[in-house]
């Protein structure tokens, strides 16, 4: 059973457009949500992450916006770049003394075309 | 940072070998690492959970036997592979989450591709 639900699995967008990916979760204990950047051949970087008392945090061109009681995150790319393109994925993690796994998403492919 | 080695980046090698991977922290204690497989295309499936001086933590389906995990100190862990077959064939990637402070990311090796003739 997938514990976390993440959309749209791919996403084409012109250079300077928004990327916009979405996640899902059921799991009330989740308290910790981060969103990593894989390259083909590389392993997943840290991108962004939030945790559920804050609607929204912003890095650079990169924001989490968080929906509690929809329990959803979404993850905005802003002003999107070719260098961009890659698989994203959204994960979600219990409270600390609950888990330490990470439940991560099923990834979306994102092509950003000059 | 946060700095996740992993070792070798890739390995070819005859079905029946056995093959090691190294994950190393280079930059801050690891009480857990993680280990996952990847298959195109496709999302991190999580393998065992390993923390340190205790036994692996296997998820359900992955053989313990076959996929042999010891986390020695704070800083290493390896998969051993054992008496690989071409079905072993995949992208395996370690993480490690830092000790102490709660609600930390895991940080990813840079994987290592395992392909068995």
């Amino acid at each position: 059973q997938q514990q976390v639900k993440q959309s749209p699995q791919s996403l084409i967008v012109q250079k300077g457009g928004i990327s916009i990916i979405n996640c899902a979760y059921e799991n009330t204990a989740f308290d910790y949500f981060p969103w990593y950047q894989q390259f083909p051949g590389k392993g997943p970087a840290l991108l962004i992450a939030i945790r559920p008392d804050v609607s929204e945090k912003k890095e650079g061109r990169f924001t989490i916006s968080f929906n509690k009681s929809a329990k959803q995150f979404s993850l905005h790319i802003m002003d999107s770049q070719p260098g961009d393109s890659a698989t994203y994925f959204c994960a979600a993690s219990p409270a600390p003394g609950t888990g330490n796994q990470f439940y991560f998403g099923t990834g979306t492919s994102l092509t950003v075309i000059p | 940072g946060a700095v996740v080695s992993q070792h070798p980046s890739r390995v070819i090698c005859k079905s029946g070998t056995s093959v090691k991977i190294e994950c190393r922290s280079l930059d801050f204690q690891a009480t857990t690492m993680f280990w996952y497989r990847q298959f195109p295309k496709q999302s991190l499936m999580l393998m065992a959970t390993s923390n340190e001086g205790s036994k692996a933590t296997y998820e359900q389906g992955v053989e313990k036997d076959k996929f042999l995990i010891n986390h020695a100190s704070l800083t290493l862990s390896t998969l051993t592979v054992t008496s690989a077959h071409p079905e072993d064939s995949s992208f395996y990637i370690c993480s490690a989450k830092k000790q102490g402070a709660p609600n930390q990311p895991q940080h990813f090796g840079d994987g290592t591709r395992l392909s068995i003739l």
